[in-house]
C-alpha cells in the first residue's frame, strides 16, 4: 500500500501561535485523511481530501492537498489548549486498508 | 453507545499465554480493521477484512490470528503473547468507499 512521511513528529507552541504539520509521498494519492487524537483517545476522522490543489477550512484548521497530489498540509491559526493532541494523515486506495502516517504530536501550552 | 465497541478495554497476561480482543460494530460497515498503536511509530494495521469472507494482512500480521465472525464482529487472537506485543489497540470500521473510518475505544495490552 501507499506510504507517507509526517513531519514533524512533535511540535510545542504556546497558545496563540500557528501550527503545520506535512505528510509528504514519493507517490500520487489518490485522496489523503487527517484524524485527531486527544490524549487518551482514539483517532477521530477530521476531513479527506481528493482534488489536486483542494483546500478546505474548519474554524482555525486549514487542510491544503498540493498540486501534484503528493503531499498535503494541515494548519492551525492560533492554537489553544484544546488543539492538543496528535495528528494523523491517512492514505489508501479504495481497494486497500488505510496507511497512516506516524503522526505530530502538538503540545500548547498557556 | 459507542459505534464501534472493543472488549477487554485493558489486560494484563503473561508470556506465553493465548489472548483475543474483541470488536464489535453497529454501523453496518462491511470494512473492518486492527490497528496497533505504539509511541513513536504511529497507527500500524495489523489484519483488516473488507467483508465477512475476506481476510487480509497488514504490515505486521506476524505473530496474530483473526476472525471475522459476523459482519459485525472481528476479532484479533495472539495465541502466544509476548512482551513487544504490549501496545494500545484499536479496532476500526469503515463503509464500503473507505472514505471515513471510526475506530473503536481501544484496548491497552500488557505483556508481562
Amino acid at each position: 500500500g501507499q506510504q507517507v512521511m509526517q513531519i514533524p513528529q512533535y511540535q510545542h507552541v504556546q497558545e496563540g501561535e500557528d501550527f503545520t504539520t506535512y505528510c509528504n509521498s514519493s507517490t500520487t494519492l489518490s485522496n489523503i485523511q487527517w484524524y485527531k487524537q486527544r490524549p487518551g483517545g482514539h483517532p477521530v476522522f477530521l476531513i479527506q481530501l481528493v482534488k489536486s490543489g483542494e483546500v478546505k477550512k474548519q474554524k482555525r484548521l486549514t487542510f491544503q492537498f498540493g498540486e501534484a497530489k503528493k503531499n498535503s498540509s494541515l494548519h492551525i491559526t492560533a492554537t489553544q489548549t484544546t488543539d492538543v493532541g496528535t495528528y494523523f494523515c491517512a492514505v489508501g486506495n479504495s481497494g486497500y486498508a488505510l496507511n497512516f502516517g506516524k503522526g505530530t504530536s502538538l503540545l500548547v501550552t498557556p | 453507545d459507542a459505534d464501534v465497541t472493543q472488549t477487554p478495554r485493558n489486560r494484563i497476561t503473561k508470556t506465553g499465554k493465548r489472548i483475543m480482543l474483541e470488536c464489535s460494530q453497529t454501523k453496518g460497515h462491511d470494512r473492518m480493521y486492527w490497528y496497533r498503536q505504539d509511541p513513536g511509530l504511529g497507527l500500524r494495521l495489523i489484519y483488516y477484512s473488507f467483508d465477512v469472507k475476506d481476510i487480509n494482512k497488514g504490515e505486521i500480521s506476524d505473530g496474530y490470528s483473526v476472525s471475522r465472525q459476523a459482519q459485525a464482529k472481528f476479532s484479533l487472537s495472539l495465541e502466544s503473547a509476548i512482551p513487544n506485543q504490549t501496545a494500545l489497540y484499536f479496532c476500526a470500521t469503515s463503509d464500503f468507499a473507505g472514505n471515513t473510518i471510526y475506530f473503536g475505544e481501544g484496548s491497552w495490552l500488557t505483556v508481562v
